[in-house]
């Protein structure tokens, strides 16, 4: 069975600042990982992902994650918060196969102060 | 870009009625979910549909639980005899086959309130 902890249920941050969001995932194979981002009232939006490919990946809107299999770790970094970034981050991870399930974390709710 | 859509936004109930939530996943997926949000807490995953079937299905989706796709479009989920406890946020989410890991597109969900 595969699961994710998101460390912090709440960020703040300052705009202009960097934005670390952490996520330990535990899975006994390979794992796929995501980062979806939730504004409010609105779905769940694909941030980046990671299937096995570069440890580093690059999503949308400025924002990365590092795969460490070392550390059980896939944090999501962004060097420099702005307003819209305020939101629910989910860290997810998915089972093997095509269409598998996908397994969400707690969340973080990111807030960006001026 | 093409998204999932979903209706209604918010849906009302009382509760012992049934209810049919619908989703059009995008046009080219041909992988179909279903998962809810209860308020604060977090994203689950309740059903899989592939080809007509169900490919998999969590604990939650009991009997009062079933899923169709009445045409080529359509994806809905009909929740039999609500309970109270069926109030949340439904997500519909859809996939490709593109070869590899395809990632899961959602749409904006549907509130569903049951009174």
């Amino acid at each position: 069975a595969q699961s994710v902890t998101q460390l912090d249920s709440h960020v703040s941050v300052s705009e202009g600042t960097p934005v670390l969001l952490r996520c330990n995932y535990s899975s006994s194979y390979s794992p796929s990982l995501f980062w979806y981002v939730q504004h409010p009232n609105k779905g769940l939006q694909l941030l980046l992902k990671y299937t096995s490919a570069a440890t580093l990946v690059k999503g949308i809107n400025g924002f990365e994650a590092e795969f460490k299999k070392s550390e059980t770790s896939f944090h999501l970094t962004k060097p420099s918060a702005h307003m819209s970034d305020a939101a629910e981050y989910f860290c997810v991870v998915s089972g093997t196969g095509t269409a598998s399930k996908l397994t969400f974390g707690t969340g973080t709710r990111l807030q960006v102060t001026l | 870009e093409p998204e999932v859509t979903q209706t209604p936004s918010h849906q009302v109930t009382q509760m012992g009625q049934e209810v049919i939530l619908r989703c059009v996943p995008i046009s080219n997926h041909l992988y179909f979910y279903w998962y809810r949000q209860i308020l604060g807490q977090k994203v689950e995953f309740l059903v899989s549909f592939y080809n007509n079937e169900i490919s998999e299905k969590s604990e939650i989706f009991d009997d009062q639980f079933s899923v169709e796709r009445p045409d080529g479009s359509n994806f809905t989920l009909k929740i039999r005899s609500t309970k109270l406890e069926d109030s949340a946020m439904y997500f519909c989410a859809s996939s490709g086959d593109g070869g590899g890991y395809q990632p899961q597109h959602f749409g904006d969900g549907t509130r569903l309130s049951i009174l």
